[in-house]
């Protein structure tokens, strides 16, 4: 019954590889996200979807594209990995309804880029 | 656009001892103001939250109080344990067009000393 859930949980790859990471919420929530956590614990929100709709789009190399197949999905595909990608990511959702609701994270996806 | 700033870690401290976590925001409007924990290994989680001036957030004996006057959320308990350890993180979330924009600050590690 884990209401936001990543896969994979770990992720190691070589420099050059494309490789994607899932996001699924069952919370009913219209909103998800995607950040990036550096290795000073610095979170960098990177894309917001609502109702599938991109609502958010940081200066993010376009490498990095953002689908989503339904309101409870958010995927996140990246192309020709770096070094400076090696990251956890996370995954988040929220009601729109109120500016008070809060956003519930998933447990991240650590990637390694070798 | 919106900001918050919270104080640079690691706070060291005792356990039993008082913690105060200074944040301070800047928003365009009357943003909600939120505190989220994140334990090694894992996802942010919500911590407590405040909606409008002079409203007090209190969950497992943190607490904050939103003070607009001073643009403030600090994060204060009495005595903290060593399973308190964790990176704390504030956030506001303010209605920006029709959607709901998060903004976090860097993070304040803590670290609890049996």
């Amino acid at each position: 019954d884990t209401a936001v859930s990543q896969t994979p949980k770990y992720l190691v790859t070589q420099m050059g590889n494309d490789k994607s990471i899932k996001c699924e919420q069952n919370l009913g929530h219209d909103t998800m996200y995607w950040y990036k956590q550096d290795s000073k614990k610095f979170l960098k929100i990177m894309f917001s979807y609502n109702n599938k709709e991109l609502i958010i789009n940081e200066t993010v190399p376009n490498r990095f594209s953002p689908k989503s197949p339904d309101k409870a999905h958010l995927n996140l595909h990246i192309n020709s990995l770096e070094l400076g990608d090696s990251a956890v990511y996370f995954c988040a959702s929220k009601s729109s309804t109120r500016t008070y609701n809060e956003q519930f994270f998933g447990p991240g996806t650590r990637l390694t880029v070798l | 656009g919106d900001s918050v700033t919270q104080m640079e870690g690691p706070v060291t401290l005792s356990e039993e001892a008082f913690l105060t976590i200074n944040c301070t925001y800047t928003a365009t409007g009357y943003p909600s103001l939120f505190w989220y924990v994140q334990y090694p290994g894992e996802g942010l989680q919500l911590l407590l939250k405040a909606t409008k001036a002079d409203d007090k957030g209190s969950n497992k004996g943190f607490e904050a109080t939103y003070r607009k006057e001073t643009t403030s959320f600090h994060l204060e308990k009495g005595s903290v344990q060593v399973s308190d350890s964790a990176v704390y993180f504030c956030a506001l979330s303010e209605r920006s067009g029709g959607s709901y924009i998060p903004t976090f600050g860097r993070g304040t590690s803590l670290i609890v000393h049996p």
